[in-house]
């Protein structure tokens, strides 16, 4: 069974531009979690959405947006990118059956780096 | 809020050795407490899960302990390996899907 996958796994961008990063979860799965993880850090939490609805968000400025198409894949949209945006951006997926919460299985991330 | 805290960052040691590797939460209504492994530039690869009714989990060499009560959780790797080097990280997760990481601890196993 595939795993939860990420594209791009590397990008280069320069300050100001926009990125959107892909995330197609486990098959079945339905809720898909955005995750930041800066170099030396632990992940931050991003987003999470659930049947196409944001269910949380993180700490981050209105620049992060996301959505969830109803195939359950996600994309995560960064606008202005600063340079401090530069990290590896993690998605998540879980089943979410009935409600109940499950455990989380990452993808490999994509690199993003900003010039 | 939760903060997740793991001490040290960094640990290096012989192979062979047993290791207990700490993680350490401040609000202990948690719903799950999960240990993962990060290689160099890759994801997150779950080893152990434990639900909060749980008091332990065991997988191969690998065995998690959570007591709820004092904010605390143990990785316990018997007999590393040159390839048990890697980083970490411990993640504590409330009433949503939402985890909260420590920053994880740096483990290097020497041959």
């Amino acid at each position: 069974d595939a795993g939860v996958t990420q594209s791009p796994t590397h990008l280069i961008k320069t300050r100001g531009q926009h990125v959107t990063l892909r995330c197609s979860p486990i098959s079945g799965h339905k809720s898909v979690s955005w995750y930041q993880q800066v170099l030396g850090q632990g992940p931050q939490f991003i987003f999470q959405y659930y049947e196409k609805e944001e269910r949380g968000r993180g700490n981050f400025p209105d620049r992060f947006s996301a959505r969830q198409f109803p195939n359950y894949s996600s994309e995560l949209n960064v606008n202005a990118l600063l340079l401090g945006d530069s990290a590896l951006y993690l998605c998540a997926s879980s089943p979410r059956d009935r409600g109940l919460i499950q455990p989380q299985h990452f993808g490999d991330g994509t690199r993003l780096s900003i010039l | 809020k939760q903060e997740v805290t793991q001490i040290p960052a960094a640990l290096s040691v012989p192979e062979g050795e047993n290791l207990v590797l700490n993680c350490s939460f401040t609000d202990s209504a948690i719903y799950n407490l999960q240990w993962f492994r990060q290689d160099p530039g890759k994801g997150l690869t779950s080893l152990l899960l434990i639900q909060s009714s749980q008091r332990e989990q065991t997988s191969g060499r690998l065995n998690a302990s959570l007591d709820k009560s004092s904010g605390r959780s143990t990785l316990y790797i018997a007999a590393s390996q040159p390839g048990d080097s890697a980083t970490y990280l411990c993640a504590a997760q409330g009433g949503s899907e939402k985890l909260v990481f420590g920053k994880g601890m740096k483990l290097t196993v020497n041959p």
